[in-house]
């Protein structure tokens, strides 16, 4: 089965870090790029970070860029996202997801089941 | 890239037809998704470069639209399809997504 189990959420102290991983099965993770795309509470879904299938290539939202950074590791099927200097902005539901394709026009089509991030003191 | 869904939310009755519109703030091509998400769960794919059936998605959804205006339609609600709805662009970084439609039950 194609799955993405995202893992890593907590609470964590304003200005403090944290690591989220996901951990892909089912595909071959090194053929895909992935994303990561937030959800504070009540609001709408926003794009984080894009890390390209070699991880040459990386984006990052500019509310995120410069204090996360986004990896992965394809002989381990894992994806990470370091976050730090984190604010109270940052809490959200985070969820990795997979690019369906070799182009933007498919969508992202595998999504994992979300992981919490609560930053406050 | 700025994408304004309307409305924000509906109130409709099973078996009544629902069309939702995304407008972007500039030409996106067909680079447009549409998600369905329900409390507590991760989005998911419907509809891809803007009129695309993904996989196992009903037939009663479909989508239209290119360049600005795009639309999503639901031929006849059923009670799973009580959700909160979400276009995303795909054409460029940041991929930004729509306010989101929420559908409840009338």
């Amino acid at each position: 089965e194609v799955q993405l189990l995202d893992s890593g959420g907590g609470l964590v102290q304003p200005g403090g870090s944290l690591r989220l991983s996901c951990a892909a099965a089912g595909f071959t993770f090194s053929g895909y790029t992935f994303t990561w795309v937030r959800q504070a509470p009540g609001k709408r879904l926003e794009w984080v970070s894009t890390i390209s299938a070699s991880g040459a290539g990386t984006y990052y939202a500019d509310s995120v860029k410069g204090r996360f950074t986004i990896s992965r590791d394809n002989s381990k099927n894992t994806l990470s996202l370091q976050m730090d200097t984190l604010s109270d902005e940052d809490t959200a539901v985070y969820y990795c997801a997979r690019k369906a394709g070799s182009s933007w026009l498919y969508g992202v089509d595998v999504w994992g089941q979300g992981t919490t991030v609560t930053v406050s003191s | 890239i700025q994408l304004t869904q309307s409305p924000s939310s509906l109130s409709v009755s099973v078996g009544d037809r629902v069309t939702i519109t995304c407008r972007a703030s500039q030409d996106i091509s067909n680079y447009l998704a549409w998600y369905q998400q329900k409390p507590g769960k991760a989005p998911k794919l419907l509809i891809y470069a803007a009129s695309t059936l993904q996989s196992g998605v009903p037939s009663r959804f479909s989508g239209s639209g290119s360049g600005t205006d795009f639309t999503l339609t639901i031929s006849s609600l059923q009670p799973e399809d009580f959700a909160t709805y979400y276009c995303q662009q795909l054409k460029s970084y940041p991929l930004t997504f729509g306010g989101g439609t929420k559908v409840e039950i009338k």
